[in-house]
């Protein structure tokens, strides 16, 4: 059974820095995807990366995935306030399986 | 070309009632997902459903919990005899192919709460 593990669960960041969410995966796939959601809100799609390697950046956020670590990886590069919103990424097994998701804050 | 749409966006019920909750795909996709999300949780599938056909309800609960995707209209997901456990959003996605990579795409959610 494909499982989804976000890190951390809770970032609180200080405008200007950069950070990294991790997202792992226990079993083989070749699909993840970023979602980004604001409280009370439908998911907004980020990125979808579909093979090992894939890199894909927009404005203040990159996301990568490597299908032999299992790993994908979402960077922030100097936050701001407009970031803050739970992150989730999602794998494709059979059916899509999302992570716990990460709340990000950004402190003034 | 309008979005996944769901209604109602916020529905209450009291213990015992049904609950009945609308999802019209994108235009031109025939694949209907449905996942629900309970506070401070992530989503959790529930059912995938083509036209007519239900192909993957793994997620369901066994007791209460229908879906269906009938050849004309929306797709539905009922929700008989609610609890309060039942209060959640439940979110619907939609897709033009099942399994060639595009991703699903959201709608708006409808927010049960079960009084």
């Amino acid at each position: 059974e494909l499982k989804v593990e976000q890190n951390p669960l809770f970032l609180s960041m200080q405008e200007g820095k950069n950070y990294t969410i991790y997202c792992n995966y226990s079993t083989t796939s070749d699909r993840l995807y970023w979602y980004r959601q604001d409280p009370g809100k439908s998911l907004e799609s980020l990125f979808v990366l579909l093979s090992n390697g894939a890199v894909k950046q927009e404005g203040r956020l990159m996301a990568s995935l490597d299908t032999k670590a299992r790993l994908s990886t979402l960077h922030i590069t100097a936050a701001v306030h407009d970031l803050s919103a739970t992150y989730f990424c999602a794998v494709y097994g059979n059916k899509l399986v999302f992570g716990a998701g990460t709340i990000l804050r950004v402190k003034s | 070309n309008a979005g996944v749409m769901q209604n109602p966006r916020h529905l209450v019920r009291r213990r015992g009632q049904e609950a009945r909750l609308r999802c019209s795909p994108m235009k031109g996709h025939s694949h209907v997902y449905w996942y629900r999300q309970l506070p401070e949780e992530g989503l959790k599938f529930m059912v995938y459903l083509q036209k007519e056909n239900i192909i993957d309800e793994s997620g369901m609960p066994k007791e209460r919990f229908s879906a269906e995707f009938p050849k004309e209209g929306p797709s539905i997901l009922r929700i008989q005899q609610v609890v309060r456990g039942d209060s959640a959003a439940y979110f619907c996605a939609s897709s033009p192919l099942p399994d060639v990579g595009p991703e699903q795409f959201f709608g708006p959610g409808t927010r049960l709460t079960v009084l």
